[in-house]
């Protein structure tokens, strides 16, 4: 079966840090990837997605980067945080076929200080 | 951006009664997703409906679509404590492989 491991679960962090938060996913090849933000009490935020290895589209334009080095790894990162980059993060797959079903990752809250 | 949004905002019932909320969505679709979200985890997949359907069943879930309106309804019948929870509708385009989902309605089910 597939399993989807996002981490770190909580993370605190300076304003003007860097960020690095990594997403792993098992028992599938090729999977579609996608980060999302969620604010306190709101949707989700598109931020990224990956259709292959190196293959990354932006939905916002912002502070964020994210990577995709291996198959089922994607990477979300950031040189230096803004407090406005506080939030939930979740990572989620589908798979290469898309049948329209996403799979989330546990998440991973941030708070920038 | 945020497609579709979900009415009520929030939902107080008692155990047992049958809980109703809406999602409405403004451009064309090719399917139509509820998911539940608890309190500081991630999003579960709860039910798929395609553009092409208009009403499908799951368990004590029912989801109806209406594409004339460009709205859904999501109906949890005999709601259980277990219930509370955030519900999301999200939508993809055709040819598209991503999510648009809305900003929820928070379900709590009184014991």
């Amino acid at each position: 079966s597939q399993t989807i491991h996002q981490w770190p679960a909580t993370l605190v962090q300076p304003v003007g840090s860097p960020l690095s938060l990594e997403c792993t996913v098992e028992g599938t090849s090729n999977p579609n990837l996608y980060w999302y933000r969620q604010a306190a009490g709101r949707g989700l935020q598109l931020l990224f997605y990956s259709v292959g290895i190196g293959q990354i589209s932006s939905e916002v334009p912002q502070n964020l980067s994210a990577s995709r080095p291996q198959d089922r790894q994607f990477i979300l990162s950031s040189k230096k945080l803004l407090l406005s980059d506080s939030g939930f993060y979740l990572c989620a797959w589908s798979h290469s076929s898309y049948t329209g079903e996403l799979f989330f990752g546990e998440g991973s809250r941030l708070t920038v200080l | 951006s945020q497609q579709g949004e979900e009415d009520p905002q929030a939902l107080s019932i008692q155990e047992g009664e049958n809980a109703t909320m809406n999602c409405s969505y403004k451009t064309s679709i090719n399917n139509l997703q509820w998911y539940r979200q608890n309190s500081g985890r991630g999003l579960v997949h709860l039910i798929l409906i395609r553009s092409n359907e208009r009403e499908k069943h799951s368990g004590r879930l029912r989801v109806t679509l209406d594409t004339s309106k460009k709205s859904s309804s999501l109906l949890i019948t005999a709601s259980r404590a277990a219930d509370t929870a955030s519900y999301f509708c999200a939508t993809d385009a055709p040819n598209d492989y991503k999510l648009s989902f809305g900003a929820g309605t928070t379900v709590t089910v009184r014991a």
